[in-house]
């Protein structure tokens, strides 16, 4: 089965920190989002990407969070600087959209990441 | 009030139980509906689609209540690797909204 690839799946770093997380969606798939999992918000939508173009980050703290496709095959998400507050798990998900497509998303393994 | 609102659980059943889940939203907009499950420090995964007549999927049943905005899952025969948090979702366009998900826990 084709997945969702997340690196890396772990991270634990100092606050002030810069962290780069990095995902490979499905091959074919045009429509990429980050989402944020806690046990108090639970997930979040952050950002999405269709076509490699940013369509809504109005989920994402813009002054210290950035997203960005640089190509087809990967997706980043970077937080500069790390606080504690963004201690969370990080979900990539892709999915094949042709604008009022209802196809489900994929998610990857997440990156877990702590941040001290 | 949430966008979309589960019941909150945990739900503790015996095997071979038949659990409902309910969950409503609020956005008239949503135009498609999942459920996913979310196994404990796992990623969340596709359950089934929901479709406007209701369907099912083996053991899974969905239901969808386009004018009173609820959607519900029926398990039947409940199995011990149904344990998990079952997450609702509606979604408009690519704006797909999570519940904050229901907790089942399948005993033997």
């Amino acid at each position: 089965d084709a997945r969702v690839t997340q690196t890396p799946r772990h991270k634990v770093t100092e606050m002030g920190q810069e962290v780069t997380m990095r995902c490979q969606p499905i091959l074919g798939h045009n429509t990429v989002f980050w989402y944020r999992q806690t046990m108090m918000q639970g997930l979040e939508l952050l950002a999405y990407f269709r076509n490699r173009a940013p369509l809504d980050d109005s989920g994402m703290p813009k002054d210290r969070f950035s997203a960005e496709m640089p190509d087809a095959t990967l997706a980043t998400l970077k937080i500069q600087p790390s606080e504690p507050r963004d201690s969370a798990v990080y979900f990539c998900a892709s999915a094949y959209d042709r604008g009022r497509s209802n196809q489900p998303q994929h998610f990857g393994d997440g990156t877990r990441l702590s941040i001290l | 009030r949430k966008e979309v609102e589960q019941d909150p659980g945990p739900f503790n059943v015996p095997e071979g139980a038949t659990v409902a889940f309910n969950c409503t939203y609020s956005n008239s907009a949503s135009q498609s509906f999942f459920w996913y499950r979310q196994d404990c420090r796992k990623e969340p995964k596709l359950l089934m689609s929901v479709y406007s007549s209701g369907n099912e999927d083996g053991r899974f049943t969905a239901q969808l209540n386009r004018a009173s905005q609820y959607i519900s899952l029926l398990i039947r025969d409940s199995k011990l690797s149904d344990s998990a948090t079952y997450l609702c979702v509606p979604r408009e366009n690519n704006d797909m909204r999570f519940g904050a998900g229901t907790r089942l826990t399948v005993k033997p």
